[in-house]
């Protein structure tokens, strides 16, 4: 069955450094999406992601962030200069057609120290 | 926006028993509605979904129902096993393209 597959699983990173998280989505599908998840916490909407280009974002998805797919298969979010609240799980999540058939990969545990 | 909440946030229950886990949510514009589990340290897993022209789909074990007049989701686990464990999320697309997730329900079987 096809997957999203997310790297790394875990990222420690130092407060104020830039982090990526990378994400493969699967290969027919158009539309993508980042949710981050704090311990305890309901998964929440970051951005959504279509033909290039931002279709969509949240009020969590500021200036520090930045998503990119910068070839056919890789989808990425930036965090361009870290802070401890950013600490959470970051889920990438991938739909054929946006409408119906969300899959989630497993996610990437980012702990900001 | 959507709103998104969920009536229990725990629920015990007996292996061999049947668990329901209720969901509520705000948007009458939703028409795409899926429940997830996630297991510690895991993504949220497809279990079953839903769309806004149905109000009952079944799937292996599990049977979801929607009633769109009071705005209701729920999630039926027939015969409960330990394997049932895990946080229980629904989630409601309204009309655009993102997912809204309630708080989850932790479900523990009990042997």
């Amino acid at each position: 069955e096809p997957e999203v597959t997310q790297t790394p699983s875990h990222q420690v990173t130092q407060m104020g450094q830039e982090v990526i998280l990378r994400c493969v989505p699967i290969s027919n599908h158009l539309y993508f999406y980042w949710y981050r998840q704090i311990l305890g916490q309901k998964v929440e909407f970051l951005v959504s992601f279509y033909n290039n280009e931002i279709s969509e974002k949240s009020e969590i998805f500021d200036d520090q962030f930045s998503v990119e797919r910068p070839d056919g298969s890789n989808f990425t979010l930036k965090i361009r200069s870290t802070k401890l609240e950013d600490s959470a799980m970051y889920f990438c999540a991938s739909s054929v057609d946006g409408r119906y058939g969300y899959t989630f990969g497993s996610g990437t545990r980012l702990t900001v120290v | 926006g959507e709103s998104v909440g969920l009536h229990l946030p725990t629920l015990s229950v007996q292996e061999g028993d049947n668990s329901i886990i209720n969901c509520a949510y705000s948007n009458s514009a939703s028409d795409y509605f899926i429940w997830y589990k996630q297991e510690s340290g895991k993504g949220p897993q497809f279990i079953i979904d839903i769309r806004s022209n149905m109000d009952k789909r079944q799937g292996q074990r599990v049977t979801v129902l929607l009633n769109k007049t009071v705005k209701h989701l729920s999630l039926q686990i027939a015969a409960t096993q330990p394997g049932d464990s895990a946080v229980y999320f629904c989630a409601v697309k309204s009309n655009d393209y993102k997912l809204s997730f309630g708080a989850g329900t932790t479900v523990t079987v009990r042997a």
